[in-house]
């Protein structure tokens, strides 16, 4: 199963793009890189997907390099709003559809 | 919007009691999944289902039990409630054959054992 690797925490000013990475060098061809976040007491938020090319939404985008080893989630303009945990995660497909969460990155926007 | 809802939000019980924790969704997804979250620490999968009739134990062993009568219902029980299980329970649900399988999660269940 493919693991992901994050820095546990970054800061961030207000208004300016928050580029968060992940290493996940043992993923396979057929799986999918996910985003979540988690604010504080909540459940986590789906942000972003992909597979292998580059995609964005009204959240954020994704950027997956082109070995598929590593990927950056970037939010253009941080709010206050944005402080978060941020979780990578790849999508098991060994028939189980397990989700499994890491550590994240824990993201403080600042004023 | 995931519409996917857990009941209740907050429960403060006395050790020995039964709780069972509801979680339904409209979304008529046929995987749902209960992950436990100690504060500032990782989710961890403690059980899953892949449609009715089914259920299957994650990778943290846990005392609860699930059941998966309706496609949109999805309880957790505990039997005899312990302060070891004092933690934050999140209930999610996926479809199969949507694309990336997205898990779309609830607002949690914080739970406190006295």
């Amino acid at each position: 199963d493919a693991k992901t690797t994050q820095p546990p925490s970054m800061d961030c000013a207000e208004g300016r793009a928050a580029n968060l990475p992940c290493n996940h060098s043992t993923i396979s061809g057929n799986e999918y890189v996910y985003w979540y976040r988690q604010i504080h007491s909540q459940g986590p938020q789906y942000i972003i997907h992909g597979l292998k090319n580059n995609e964005t939404n009204e959240m954020a985008s994704l950027i997956i390099t082109e070995d598929r080893k590593s990927s950056t989630l970037i939010l253009p303009h941080a709010t206050l709003r944005d402080t978060a945990v941020y979780y990578c995660i790849v999508r098991i497909t060994s028939g189980t559809y397990k989700y499994i969460f890491g550590t994240g990155t824990r993201l403080k926007v600042l004023a | 919007e995931a519409d996917i809802y857990q009941t209740p939000r907050y429960l403060v019980i006395g050790t020995g009691k039964k709780i069972t924790l509801e979680c339904s969704q409209t979304m008529g997804h046929d995987k749902m999944y209960w992950y436990q979250q100690d504060p500032g620490m990782e989710l961890h999968l403690i059980h899953y289902s892949y449609g009715v009739n089914s259920t299957e134990k994650g990778d943290l062993s846990s005392e609860s039990t699930v059941s998966r009568i309706r496609t949109e219902h999805f309880p957790l029980t505990l039997e005899s409630a312990r302060p070891s299980h004092t933690s934050q329970y999140l209930c999610a649900s996926s479809e199969t054959g949507s694309v990336g399988n997205t898990i779309y999660f609830g607002e949690g269940s914080w739970l406190t054992v006295v």
